[in-house]
């Protein structure tokens, strides 16, 4: 198994730019979740699925889309890049959505908006 | 909301060291508490867990004890060793967003 995929691992954007985080994972996980990390802040929550065809918010959704239409993929857009869109990107998945279970984390992607 | 607290790092330890990296948490009930660690240039990875008070999750070496008398869950390691350069991370659950809430995390260096 590969695990949570993501791509690319590095990109750099200006300002008003628009793009695509892949993530795919190979282990038939219905919950995937996208986070932010900043420096001193942790990981925050930007949109999860809890399956296919069904997203919702997180705690820092401005800014970005998601979809799911698929059980391996979780992309996520960002139509107008921002500077304060800078931070590293990690995608995530569990097999369920227990408060016990395990989530399983892609390598990031580093985003710079210049 | 339910929140996590840890200890502002850098941490730095020789080798050999004894760690503790301090964690509290808010939250309503009894949740279930992890460890999560990155190592440089990596994704987050589960280093232990505990899923009902005084459980003792452990791992690799480590070690951290469910306290819900002090809401506590701070992380352990009797001697440490260069490869445990990394960022560790305390969390729980968030269950209305089905998620995790992450402390800051405590950013460990370990020297020869």
């Amino acid at each position: 198994n590969a695990g949570v995929t993501q791509t690319p691992k590095f990109q750099v954007l200006k300002t008003g730019q628009s793009m695509t985080l892949q993530c795919a994972q190979d282990m038939n996980h219905e919950y995937m979740s996208w986070y932010r990390q900043d420096p001193g802040m942790g990981l925050r929550l930007i949109h999860y699925s809890v399956g296919a065809g069904i997203t919702d918010q997180g705690e820092v959704p401005n800014g970005y889309n998601v979809s799911r239409s698929t059980t391996e993929d979780f992309p996520l857009r960002l139509l107008s890049a921002a500077p304060s869109q800078t931070s590293v990107y990690f995608c995530a998945s569990s097999y369920s959505i227990t408060s016990t279970d395990t989530q399983y984390f892609g390598p990031g992607t580093r985003l710079t908006v210049l | 909301g339910d929140s996590v607290t840890q200890m502002e790092g850098p941490v730095t330890l020789s080798e050999e060291a004894f760690l503790t990296i301090n964690c509290t948490y808010t939250a309503t009930g009894y949740p279930s508490l992890f460890w999560y660690v990155q190592y440089p240039g990596e994704g987050l990875q589960l280093l232990l867990k505990a899923t009902k008070a005084d459980d003792k999750g452990s791992n690799k070496g480590f070690e951290a004890t469910y306290r819900k008398e002090t809401t506590s869950f701070h992380l352990e390691k009797g001697s440490v060793q260069v490869s445990d350069s990394a960022v560790y991370f305390c969390a729980l659950p968030d269950t209305g967003r089905r998620a995790l809430t992450f402390g800051s995390g405590t950013r460990l260096q370990v020297q020869p």
